[in-house]
Order: structure tokens, then sequence, then C-alpha cells
């Protein structure tokens, strides 16, 4: 199995730029999750979908940022505008929905830097 | 308020020992926990749960246990090899999908 992809790995880019993050989660999982980690907040969840639907986006820190989940195999995390306290790893994590707390798998993380 | 405490930054053991991380946890409503493993420049790697059912869940070298009136869990690592050097961090879910994180700790094991 793959697991979790994330593109880019790395991304830098100046104040007011849209950014794009990408999120492949496990074949067969059906819930997906966007993380931020940073060293004040530590790792945070943004949003939750379940079976492309998002449940749970009172992570999201506010209206700059939107994700989107077209089908089961694809997500994106979009930032627009950009700001420099937008920096932080972002993480994508997959599980396969049964009953309650299914264990949770991490992508490798896209580390942003915004200028 | 932090509702997952992970009050150690860092940790220091010889090969061959055993480590303890500790996570203290406040909302007594909490029913799952888990450990994750962060090597740099990765994701957090599942290690190991347990549901408030119990209080130890072993596989392999790692055991985890659970003392729900003291709302504290702890991470043993026997025997303690350099490979386990990583952060390690305890998460915490009323039996849902939402994890509350703890800080990490970051754990170094010395050949």
């Amino acid at each position: 199995d793959a697991g979790v992809i994330q593109s880019p790995r790395h991304e830098v880019t100046e104040m007011g730029q849209e950014v794009t993050l990408r999120c492949k989660p496990i074949s067969g999982h059906n819930s997906l999750f966007w993380y931020r980690q940073t060293m004040m907040r530590g790792l945070e969840l943004l949003i939750y979908f379940n079976n492309n639907v998002p449940i749970d986006d009172s992570g999201m820190p506010e209206d700059r940022f939107s994700a989107k989940m077209p089908n089961a195999s694809f997500s994106t995390l979009k930032i627009q505008p950009s700001e420099p306290r937008d920096s932080a790893v972002y993480f994508c994590a997959s599980s396969a929905d049964r009953v309650g707390a299914e264990t949770q798998y991490f992508g490798p993380g896209t580390r942003l830097l915004v200028l | 308020d932090q509702q997952v405490k992970q009050n150690s930054p860092s940790l220091s053991v010889q090969e061959g020992r055993i480590s303890i991380l500790n996570c203290d946890y406040t909302n007594s409503m909490f029913d799952y926990f888990l450990w994750y493993k962060k090597y740099p420049a990765e994701g957090p790697t599942f290690l190991i749960s347990i549901s408030s059912i119990k209080d130890k869940n072993e596989d392999g070298r790692f055991t985890v246990f659970l003392n729900k009136s003291a709302k504290h869990l702890s991470l043993h690592i026997v025997p303690s090899q350099p490979g386990d050097s990583a952060v390690y961090f305890c998460a915490a879910s009323e039996g849902t999908y939402k994890y509350i994180f703890g800080t990490g700790t970051r754990l170094k094991v010395l050949a």
C-alpha cells in the first residue's frame, strides 16, 4: 500500500499568493483529515471529510482557507491569499471509518513557507 | 486550554534500557487513546492505541498503560533502540474522529 500521498512536499511562496496543497488518501479509506502543525499550537485538525463530504470544518482558521474533496481519491487544501502566519507543516490523514474512532494514517506533510 | 499534555519535551535513554513517555489529560469523556511516532520530515506514524475499557495494551516492545482515575497514560518501550529516537505524540478522542494531540516528547536513545 502506498500510504497517504501529499504534494508538494515543500512550498515557498510570497504573501498574497494562492497556495494549493494536494492529498491522495489510502485506497479504501472513506475519511480524510487535514491537519496543521505549528510550534505554537501543535497539531490541530482543520477539516474532516467523510465519504467526500465535509463534516467538520470548525478548525479552518478563516475564510482564506478552503478544502475540497471532489472524489474518494483526491483532496485539496487551498489558501488564498496566503500570509506569513500560514507558514506551517500541513498533514493529510485518512482512515477507514467503520465504527467510532478508527486509526488515522498520516501523509508525509507539506512544509509551507510564506514570505 | 490544553486537554492533552505531555509535560516532558525531551527524554534521553541509554540503548537497551526502558523508555517511559507520559501523557496527562483533563477530559474525562476521552475513551480512546493513541501514540504516534514522528521522524523528521515525515508524518506521524501510528504506534499503539488503547481503549478506556482496558488498562494495558502490549505490542512487541511497546506497552501503553492507562490510569483512568489519574487521567494518565504512559508508553513503555523495552528495550529501547537507537531507531526509536523520534518525537512521540499522544492523542485522545471521545470515541470519534476528533483527535486531540499532545505537544510531543522528543526521545533520544543513546547508543
